[in-house]
């Protein structure tokens, strides 16, 4: 039973390009999210999705950021015209049944985006 | 708003020794809070949790008290391994998140 996958691991961009993470949830978890991490700091929120909808958005940045959780496909981050500011390691986690259940989440290895 | 802070580290031991990280937050109500575990290149993965008042989690010999009247949720083990290196991250349940703190980083010499 595979994990949560996220690609790229490591992805770099230089001031203005785009950037597109990809996570594909563990099978049968049909809620995403994901988090931030900057250096030095602790894991911070940004958006969680439920296939199709956007349930919560309030840790995401109102301009350049979006998300996506297509009813086929992986879920997306995509982070427009990107600044060193947007330098970060960024997780996706899922679940089943969302996170008032348990409260588990699955966590992937992260994606590093490195913005030169 | 609702927070979570936990001692800085990074923390250094010799195997066998005892571990305490300490974990205290800050929230409107009872949450549940956890703590997760960072192994090197791996994702965050649930070490335990406690979901009320006087709750005690447990796994793999680490342990958390829910501890209502500190407002805190330690962690501790009694005779650390060096398998036991990694990041560890307390957490409370906000609605729809995980609020964490921002990790202590544990060292276990051989």
């Amino acid at each position: 039973n595979a994990g949560v996958m996220q690609n790229p691991r490591h992805l770099v961009r230089r001031r203005g390009q785009e950037a597109r993470l990809r996570c594909s949830p563990m099978k049968g978890h049909s809620h995403v999210y994901w988090y931030r991490q900057l250096p030095e700091e602790g894991l911070k929120f940004m958006v969680y999705l439920q296939k199709e909808n956007i349930i919560d958005e309030s840790g995401m940045p109102k301009e350049r950021f979006s998300a996506e959780f297509p009813k086929e496909g992986p879920s997306i981050l995509r982070i427009q015209q990107v600044v060193r500011g947007d330098s970060a390691a960024y997780f996706c986690a899922s679940s089943p049944t969302g996170i008032e259940g348990t409260g588990e989440l699955f966590f992937g290895e992260g994606s590093r985006l490195t913005v030169l | 708003g609702d927070s979570v802070t936990q001692m800085e580290g990074p923390v250094t031991l010799s195997e066998e020794a005892f571990l305490t990280i300490n974990c205290t937050y800050t929230a409107t109500g009872y949450p549940s809070l956890f703590w997760y575990v960072q192994y090197p290149g791996e994702g965050l993965q649930l070490l335990l949790k406690a979901t009320k008042a006087d709750d005690k989690g447990s796994n793999k010999g680490f342990e958390a008290t829910y501890r209502k009247e500190t407002t805190s949720f330690h962690l501790e083990k009694g005779s650390v391994q060096v398998s036991d290196s990694a990041v560890y991250f307390c957490a409370l349940r906000v609605s729809n998140e995980l609020v964490f703190g921002k990790g202590t980083k544990l060292t276990v010499n051989p």
